[in-house]
């Protein structure tokens, strides 16, 4: 059965913490590896990942696969109170897209 | 462009009432889907349509049927709603690309079964 699975479930930082979140996965047939950020409503895009070792960067996020590892990492450096948020890890196969359950980040003052 | 829009926005529903919900994208997307999201679960796929014209079960179909209506509209139908379907529901559209793609969001309709 394909699954997702993310690491921490939950975290709280302080403003100006380097986090970093897991995400490992079991699917037939992957394609590539999605990072999402959801704040009250509709998930919006972060990363898409399809080559293992190539790290992206968008700012303050990274994030890089481990094809190898089954895995995915997201960093966020500097952290603000503004990347409060769950943070959906997914991976897609040919036609369809598994999600994680989310890690929650909550960034204090 | 709208993007993804669903209708309506918040529905509650007795036991055993039916309703649509309605989801519309102007992207020209190949693929629509529909989830549900249930807090600490994260989005579990209901249906999806990987094409106009076909239709597919994804990890939770029980309870809900869908129509491709065209390559814009798929909609999901609760024929017979239960308190267990009380939920976000996220309708989303991609564009099949090599099998590799990004997916985008409708703003999502929270119901809510009595």
């Amino acid at each position: 059965e394909d699954k997702v699975v993310q690491s921490p479930l939950s975290l709280v930082v302080h403003e100006g913490d380097t986090v970093t979140l897991n995400c490992s996965y079991e699917v037939t047939n992957f394609r590539s590896l999605l990072w999402y950020k959801q704040e009250k409503k509709a998930p919006t895009f972060l990363f898409m990942l399809t080559s293992s070792g190539i790290e992206k960067k968008s700012g303050r996020l990274s994030s890089i696969l481990d094809k190898k590892e089954l895995s995915s990492i997201l960093n966020i450096t500097a952290t603000q109170t503004g990347d409060s948020a769950i943070y959906l890890c997914a991976a897609s196969s040919y036609d369809k897209v598994i999600f994680g359950p989310g890690t929650s980040l909550s960034v204090i003052p | 462009n709208a993007g993804v829009t669903q209708t309506p926005k918040f529905q509650v529903l007795k036991t055993g009432q039916s309703m649509t919900l309605q989801c519309a994208q102007d992207m020209n997307h190949n693929s629509m889907y529909w989830y549900r999201q249930d807090p600490g679960m994260g989005l579990r796929l209901i249906y999806y349509s990987a094409s106009e014209g076909t239709t597919d079960k994804g990890e939770v179909p029980n309870g809900y049927n869908v129509s491709r209506l065209n390559k814009r509209e798929f909609s999901l139908r609760l024929e017979s709603a239960a308190p267990s379907q009380t939920s976000v529901y996220f309708c989303a559209s991609s564009e099949l690309a090599g099998g590799v793609y990004e997916q985008y969001f409708g703003p999502g309709t929270r119901l809510t079964v009595t």
